[in-house]
C-alpha cells in the first residue's frame, strides 16, 4: 500500500531564517506531487506542483520553493521566512494522468514563524 | 478563475441528517471531491463525482449537477465524530498535472 510521509510535524522558526520541509512517497512510482497550505479557517491554496524528477511549477508568487531531486521525494524550501508564511504546510500526491485520483495528504507541518 | 463556494458553519443533532452544499465556477470541469478534515489534521478523501447523479458510500453520499455547478454532501446518521471541516475541491483540468481547487470547507458541529 502507499504511504506519505512529511516531517517534521511542528516548527518554530524566526523571521529571516531558512526553511526545509520534506515529504517521501512510499508504494508508487511516478506519482504527481503537491505542497499546499492552509491558513486557519481557510481552504488550501494550492502552492508548488510536480510531475515529474526537476519538474515544478509554481501557482503564486511567492519567497518559498520546491524541489523534486527523486521520484518520489518533495521539497519545500525557503532562504529567508516571512510572518505571512506561518500556517498549515501540506504535501499530497496523486496518480498522474488519473482525473478520479484523489489527492493523498500527509500528515502536515504546523509551521510558526515569529 | 476558479471560484468554489460553501457555508462557513453548520451545527446539527447526533443522529440526524445533514446536507452539506457546494457551487463552483470553473474554467474546466473532470470532477469534484469531498474530504473530510478534523481540527489539527490532515484532510481524508471521501467522495467523487465526474457525472450527474448520486454516489452512495455507506453513511455519505454526493450528489452533482454539472449543468448548475453545484454539489452536495449528505452526511446520515450523524455521529459525534462526523464534527469536522468538510472540504469541497474542482479538479478544472485534464492534464497529468491533477491540480485541485478547494473551497475554505465548511465546519459542522454534531451535538448530542
Amino acid at each position: 500500500s502507499q504511504t506519505i510521509h512529511q516531517w517534521p510535524a511542528t516548527l518554530v522558526q524566526p523571521v529571516g531564517s531558512p526553511l526545509s520541509l520534506e515529504c517521501t512517497v512510499e508504494g508508487t512510482s511516478n506519482p504527481n506531487l503537491y505542497w499546499y497550505r492552509q491558513a486557519a479557517g481557510r481552504g488550501l491554496q494550492l502552492l508548488f506542483y510536480s510531475v515529474g524528477i526537476g519538474q515544478i511549477s509554481s501557482e503564486v508568487p511567492q519567497n518559498l520553493s520546491a524541489s523534486r531531486p527523486q521520484d518520489r521525494q518533495f521539497i519545500l524550501s525557503s532562504k529567508k521566512l516571512l510572518l505571512s508564511d506561518s500556517g498549515f504546510y501540506l504535501c499530497a500526491w496523486s496518480v498522474q494522468a488519473s482525473t478520479n485520483s484523489p489527492l493523498h495528504f500527509g500528515n502536515g507541518t504546523r509551521l510558526t514563524v515569529t | 478563475g476558479q471560484n468554489i463556494d460553501q457555508p462557513t458553519e453548520m451545527t446539527a443533532t447526533e443522529g440526524a441528517i445533514v446536507q452539506i452544499n457546494c457551487t463552483y465556477q470553473t474554467s474546466g470541469f473532470n470532477g469534484l471531491f469531498w474530504y473530510q478534515q478534523h481540527a489539527g489534521e490532515a484532510p481524508t478523501f471521501l467522495s467523487y463525482n465526474v457525472l450527474d447523479g448520486l454516489e452512495e458510500k455507506g453513511r455519505f453520499s454526493s450528489f452533482l449537477s454539472r449543468s448548475k455547478g453545484y454539489s452536495y454532501l449528505l452526511l446520515k446518521e450523524l455521529q459525534m465524530k462526523d464534527s469536522a471541516s468538510y472540504l469541497c475541491a474542482v479538479r478544472p483540468y485534464n492534464t497529468n498535472a491533477g491540480k485541485s481547487t478547494f473551497g475554505d470547507g465548511t465546519t459542522l458541529t454534531v451535538k448530542p
